[in-house]
């Protein structure tokens, strides 16, 4: 596709339940990234990974948060046992190697822990 | 700490009127300053500012950043109901592994009324 993919939109998971995000990063982008929007918030950094590597990853809230990029392109935040302040939105974004720091965003995940 | 405030935090006007946006910044390494547009979605793309006093234009929009005094403006003329939306500054940093995570302010929600 043209832009940066999620899925899926929204996402209703218990307290305690593991959940998956998934982003398509734009095709040939080898900088992706991750976000956590809280309502009323502008987006917090979470990680970053260039290409499969993951070269940032000081954001992450807590170890409940993992993310991967195994070969490069598409990648998966996973949030295990979740807690009612993992409730935001997920926001993913890539940007190409050179071309500027435009990063592209996708349309987000709205995660909401009951 | 990279730090990204921004000012006013909400704005109403009439349609015609002309606004102005702050955003002051506090960042190690300094690398450039990027401006978004968020409405119901993942934020889109304004403008990235990387020198001092170089006016960016684009249609009614327009930006300017000064590194000195560590601040950008963003100024819409004769606004439109269009144009209401929660405008994002975020600032990026030099790091030593290339592409890096942007340090967002909680933006400016601007509502333009008839």
């Amino acid at each position: 596709g043209a832009g940066v993919s999620q899925s899926p939109r929204y996402k209703v998971a218990k307290r305690g339940q593991d959940v998956a995000l998934r982003c398509d990063p734009i095709s040939g982008h080898v900088s992706l990234f991750w976000y956590q929007q809280a309502l009323g918030q502008g987006p917090e950094f979470l990680t970053y990974f260039q290409n499969e590597a993951q070269l940032d990853k000081s954001g992450l809230p807590s170890d409940r948060f993992f993310a991967e990029r195994p070969e490069g392109s598409v990648s998966t935040l996973k949030i295990q046992r979740t807690q009612q302040e993992d409730s935001a939105v997920y926001l993913c974004a890539s940007s190409s190697w050179e071309g500027g720091r435009e990063q592209y965003f996708g349309p987000g995940t709205r995660l909401t822990v009951t | 700490e990279d730090k990204v405030v921004q000012s006013p935090l909400s704005l109403v006007v009439h349609e015609g009127d002309t606004v102005t946006l702050n955003c002051s910044y506090e960042v190690t390494n300094f690398r450039s300053l990027l401006w978004y547009k968020q409405e119901k979605k993942a934020p889109t793309f304004l403008f990235m500012l990387t020198s001092s006093g170089i006016e960016k234009k684009s249609g009614r929009l327009s930006s300017i950043l000064d590194k000195k005094e560590l601040f950008s403006i963003l100024n819409i003329t004769a606004t439109q109901t269009g144009d209401s939306a929660i405008y994002l500054c975020a600032v990026e940093a030099h790091s030593g592994g290339g592409a890096d995570g942007l340090t967002f302010g909680k933006g400016t929600h601007l509502i333009i009324q008839p």
